[in-house]
């Protein structure tokens, strides 16, 4: 059972819009979101997070909307850049001692210039 | 660089052969995760150390893997009796604390031939 699900494998933007990565999960226990970018052959960067208190973070470019009714949340990256261009995973944490993360699938962005 | 280091980046091997894998977290960072990534999904949760204690295993830790974290510094991975279903990225993440953000070092490819 996926508890994390990132719906649409790849996505394609132009240079300069804004690219939206949409992320939903089944678990209502889980009350932080991450979202990681992974280039290949290289480890997860982490990019931005939000708490369940919440239902929007900014940093910079990056901005994460929290659904929690829905059990949904989306990254917006504007203005999108070529180096964005990536696979990116949200990722959710529950209420264990532990703070292991479920992780999605990964949506493979390409931003054409 | 004070990031999360592993070594080998690339490890090749036979069938039935044992693999170590080596993580050193970020200093100061007392939680320690190991994670598995296969070919078009997100890393999956093996198990985790809060210090020199492993705290957790998940059911994909088979008894043919083994984790330490001797003194609460470095840790190693080692998978015993290899087999072709190991073959995986094999990532390590740190962490401060409780609910703090993990960090990925860059990966450890394996390959069972």
């Amino acid at each position: 059972d996926q508890q994390v699900k990132q719906n649409s494998p790849s996505l394609s933007v132009q240079e300069g819009r804004i690219s939206i990565l949409n992320c939903d999960y089944t678990n209502s226990m889980f009350d932080y979101f991450l979202w990681y970018k992974k280039y290949p052959a290289e480890g997860p960067t982490f990019l931005i997070s939000i708490s369940s208190i919440k239902d929007k973070n900014e940093d910079g470019r990056f901005t994460v909307f929290l659904n929690k009714s829905a059990k949904h949340l989306s990254l917006h990256i504007v203005p999108s850049q070529p180096g964005d261009s990536a696979v990116y995973f949200c990722a959710a944490s529950g209420n264990n001692a532990g703070n292991m993360l479920t992780f999605g699938g990964g949506t493979r962005l390409m931003v054409k210039p | 660089d004070t990031g999360v280091s592993q070594d080998p980046r690339h490890k090749i091997t036979k069938r039935g052969q044992n693999v170590t894998f080596r993580c050193d977290p970020i200093s100061e960072h007392n939680r320690l995760y190991w994670y598995r990534q296969t070919l078009g999904q997100g890393p999956e949760f093996l198990t985790y150390f809060q210090n020199e204690a492993q705290l957790e295993k998940s059911r994909l830790l088979s008894d043919r893997f083994s984790a330490e974290r001797p003194k609460g510094s470095f840790s190693t991975l080692e998978i015993q009796r290899t087999e072709q279903g190991d073959s995986a990225m094999y990532l390590c993440a740190s962490s401060l604390g409780t609910g703090e953000t993990q960090y990925f070092g860059p990966g450890t490819r394996l390959l069972v031939l």
